[in-house]
């Protein structure tokens, strides 16, 4: 149990849609980032959240965007979904001494 | 830019010894991690190595480092059947409050009995 819970755990979307992934820890921390991982790939950083502002950002259009709430909670926003957008999408708490990382949302699009 | 390479698959025996190795780019890396993926999983942290350290011990983990070379490696020793994954070496790109992890495509590690 990494103490990171990501939901849902699996999503299928249509092309074009937007979708929602969550991310909340049992500890809560300051800093929280999120990860695309494409099938076979290792994961790319997408962005990170510090204290409920964007503070950092991945080669990724402004389709992929974010928030971060009060009680650490954080969503991953994607619009205007694209088949490549298929992938596993991780979020990271951040703590100098090693990222702890979600289990993943799983998204494919069709 | 940033980047990380890693050979794609190692094959041991199990109780021998696994070296998996990685090279990065970014010479700035203060904390260099490595990571284990199981199929279908998360990443699960395994130990992590400061830069100014060239070796760190942790149970049947190795991590050494070479600065100079910007090359690191992680040794199993007495591998097991359960430590076949996935293996990401992941150097901190940037500070401890915005930086992000560099990730290359990850050594399959296959352990056979």
């Amino acid at each position: 149990e990494t103490g990171v819970t990501q939901s849902p755990t699996h999503l299928i979307k249509t092309r074009g849609q937007q979708v929602t992934l969550r991310c909340s820890s049992q500890s809560g921390h300051n800093t929280v980032s999120w990860y695309q991982q494409a099938l076979g790939q290792g994961p790319q950083f997408i962005f990170q959240y510090y204290r409920e502002e964007e503070n950092g950002r991945g080669n990724f259009p402004p389709r992929f965007s974010g928030l971060q709430f009060p009680n650490y909670s954080s969503e991953l926003n994607v619009n205007a979904l694209e088949l490549d957008d298929s992938a596993l999408y991780l979020c990271a708490i951040g703590q100098l001494y090693g990222y702890t990382f979600g289990s993943g949302t799983r998204l494919t699009v069709v | 830019g940033e980047d990380v390479e890693q050979s794609l698959f190692l094959s041991v025996r199990e109780g021998d010894s696994s070296v998996i190795n990685c090279t990065y780019t970014d010479s700035s890396s203060t904390y260099l991690y490595w990571y284990k993926q199981e199929p279908g999983a998360g990443l699960q942290l395994l130990t992590y190595i400061f830069s100014n350290m060239d070796m760190k011990q942790d149970q049947r983990l190795t991590v050494l480092l070479n600065k100079k070379d910007k090359h690191l490696s992680l040794r199993i020793a007495d591998t097991q059947t359960g430590d076949s994954a996935i293996y990401f070496c992941a150097p901190l790109s940037g500070s401890s409050n915005t930086g992000k992890l560099i990730f290359g495509q990850g050594t399959t590690l296959q352990v056979k009995p």
